[in-house]
């Protein structure tokens, strides 16, 4: 079975830092890009960051609301996804997503998201 | 970044009903599009990939079409169980972007 599952949230305090982790099973994790996914509390869907694969180097891109504060990275050792958020905010706070980005003949989709894990960013 | 329109925000319906949803991109995005559908505190699933194609094991009664800048999503006869909030998201272009979402009650 394809399984995302998240760790790592809880509470922060503004200013703070926070690395979350998402572990994959059931895929070739190395072969996909994986993605970041936040969703603040009744609100809808972010996009946040993206890694890219061995084969396209690891690179990665993020939205603008965390470039520079967070930082994206994975272990294909580990099948194993992480997200640094580092100059944590207020508006940081949501249910964060990792979600495998499957891709086939040209066309993708996130598929499958993990569970979520809950960031809250108070003092 | 290319804007995702969704119309309605909110939606009332029965079973029974057919319902269309509709997703506008600011520029056109081809068919890179998905549709998302998300139940209270789950995660969102795909349902429509590439515009119109039903992902596996999405009943036959949702469907997407569009290209370039109009898509839509419709769900054929509704059943209980479609009670959620559906989401379009474009991946033509960075940032991925998706709509505001359309809550759908039945």
């Amino acid at each position: 079975e394809v399984q995302l599952v998240e760790s790592g949230g809880g509470l922060v305090q503004p200013g703070g830092s926070l690395r979350l982790s998402c572990a994959a099973s059931g895929f070739s994790f190395s072969d996909h890009y994986m993605d970041w996914v936040r969703q603040a509390p009744v609100k809808g869907l972010e996009w946040i960051a993206r890694s890219r694969n061995k084969a396209n180097s690891y690179s990665t891109v993020y939205a603008a609301s965390v470039k520079g504060r967070f930082t994206i990275s994975r272990d294909d050792s580990k099948n194993s996804l992480y997200l640094q958020m580092d100059n944590l905010r207020a508006e940081d706070t949501a249910v964060y997503y990792c979600a495998r980005l499957y891709c086939a003949s040209g066309v993708c989709q996130s598929a499958p998201w993990g569970q979520g894990t809950l960031v809250s960013v108070s003092s | 970044d290319i804007q995702m329109t969704q119309s309605p925000s909110s939606l009332s319906a029965s079973v029974g009903d057919r319902v269309t949803i509709t997703c506008r991109a600011s520029q056109g995005i081809g068919s890179s599009l998905v549709w998302y559908q998300q139940k209270p505190e789950k995660a969102p699933k795909s349902l429509i990939y590439a515009a119109s194609s039903l992902q596996s094991g999405v009943p036959s009664r949702f469907s997407g079409s569009g290209s370039g800048t109009d898509f839509t999503l419709t769900i054929s006869s509704l059943q209980p169980e479609d009670f959620a909030i559906y989401y379009c998201q474009q991946y033509h272009d960075y940032p991925v972007t998706f709509g505001q979402g359309t809550r759908l009650e039945i």
